[in-house]
């Protein structure tokens, strides 16, 4: 069963626009963890964020902001007035404590965003 | 210091024949990971090792063996590969507590003709 899911295969925006990353994530641990990782054109992955089970606060780095709600099993990305150099596939992440998932971190299918000028 | 450094960089084979995936990492991480990117899939998991001495399946581990070599080195072999593994193949470490990121390699892309 997919256990972290990105709906939005790509979002196409232009430049300067606000851009909103879609996580929905699946558990029956009390212990978790969730990341967000980028993957621009090169290749290459970049981890950006991670956010704890019990830590619902909302976190702002730069233009980079997220949305974690537990009420709802979301943890939403957003960059606020987009970039071209933001242009890459993004991915959200889901690291379970329980025994039968001790060890794996299980990715979302990712997003797609293309930032015009 | 050089990361997660995965060998080769690009690999063509054909059905059948075998092939070694190498990966090794310098920052004393216990566990390793080895996923494969599929276009619409995002990143799978294939096998990982939670610490040095141990290896579990992960979602996709038909057609892949591992060897924890060494704290070290992970190794993913294809014993005999089919067309279905043409896809990009990223290794990773972390620390080993669940809230450490993990820390990729650059990646294998495989192609299976």
């Amino acid at each position: 069963a997919q256990k972290v899911t990105q709906a939005q295969t790509e979002i196409s925006v232009v430049e300067k626009e606000d851009v909103t990353l879609d996580c929905v994530y699946e558990t029956r641990d009390t212990t978790y963890y969730l990341f967000w990782y980028k993957q621009p054109p090169s290749g290459e992955l970049v981890f950006l964020i991670r956010r704890n089970s019990f830590d619902e606060q909302n976190e702002i780095s730069g233009r980079y902001s997220w949305n974690f709600q537990k009420s709802t099993s979301s943890f939403n990305f957003t960059i606020t007035a987009s970039q071209v150099v933001d242009s890459a596939v993004y991915f959200c992440a889901l690291s379970e404590a329980g025994t039968d998932s001790w060890g794996k971190l299980q990715f979302g299918a990712g997003t797609q965003v293309v930032v015009t000028p | 210091n050089a990361g997660v450094t995965q060998t080769p960089k690009f690999q063509v084979l054909k059905t059948g024949q075998s092939m070694t995936l190498q990966c090794a990492q310098d920052m004393n991480h216990n566990s390793m990971y080895w996923y494969r990117q599929d276009p619409g899939m995002g990143l799978r998991l294939i096998y990982y090792s939670a610490s040095e001495g141990t290896t579990d399946k992960g979602e996709v581990p038909n057609g892949y063996n591992v060897s924890r070599l060494n704290k070290r080195e992970f190794s993913l072999r294809l014993e005999s590969a089919a067309p279905s593994q043409t896809s990009v193949y990223f290794c990773a470490s972390r620390t080993g507590s669940h809230n450490s990121p993990l820390h990729f390699g650059n990646g294998t892309r495989l192609t299976v003709t």
